[in-house]
């Protein structure tokens, strides 16, 4: 059972635009999230984190949004360049002792010049 | 900058075989991951430890052994090489008292198994 989706394998973005990408959980005990984006032969790298006791948090560019009614994050990207062109994960984790993270299954963002 | 390596990029083993694939990093983690990934799966959890000598299976442990005798080193074991293991496989540290909590990754090892 995946308890972190994201549902659109790939999206498509005109350079200079907005890219959205969404990451759905069920598991209401998490209470922590990152993005992390993985570009090909490398490993990924931490891009934002949200706790669950914001709703949003911003990073130049990168803005996490946390809907915990919904059980939904979203990862904005303003405006989107040709470098950001990459996979993006999310993960969710609940910290109670543990140090765990669950990762979906990414999305692949391609900007287009 | 939190370094993690990992001392193969590209590794071809039959079927049956050992297999070793070892991680280090040099941040003074305590925590330590393998992950393998997987088109259309994500990232998905082997084992992690939290400490020398200390692991935990993840979600996926079956077919796989680790271990950890030293803090920087953290290795993966695959007892008998099948096909169905041939993957990405990515190893990550992080600082339990760090905030953020994220982890760093490798840079991978794409295992081939014939």
């Amino acid at each position: 059972d995946q308890q972190v989706k994201q549902n659109s394998p790939s999206l498509s973005v005109q350079e200079g635009r907005i890219s959205i990408l969404n990451c759905d959980y069920t598991n209401s005990m998490f209470d922590y999230f990152l993005w992390y984006k993985k570009y090909p032969a490398e490993g990924p790298t931490f891009l934002i984190s949200i706790s669950s006791i914001k709703d949003k948090n911003e990073d130049g560019r990168f803005t996490v949004f946390l809907n915990k009614s919904a059980k939904h994050l979203s990862l904005h990207i303003v405006p989107s360049q040709p470098g950001d062109s990459a996979v993006y994960f999310c993960a969710a984790s609940a910290f109670q002792g543990t140090y765990k993270y669950i990762f979906g299954t990414g999305t692949r963002l391609k900007v287009l010049a | 900058d939190v370094k993690v390596t990992q001392s193969s990029r590209y590794l071809v083993k039959r079927t049956g075989e050992k297999v070793f694939l070892e991680c280090v990093q040099d941040m003074d983690h305590e925590n330590m991951f393998w992950y393998r990934q997987d088109p259309g799966l994500g990232l998905r959890l082997i084992y992690f430890s939290y400490d020398v000598k200390m692991k935990e299976k993840g979600d996926i442990p079956e077919g796989y052994s680790v271990s950890r005798e030293k803090k920087e080193r953290f290795s993966l074991i695959l007892e008998s090489a099948s096909t169905n293991q041939t993957s990405m496989y990515l190893c990550a540290s992080s600082h339990p008292r760090l905030a953020v909590y994220e982890q760093y990754f490798g840079p991978g090892t794409r295992l081939t198994v014939t």
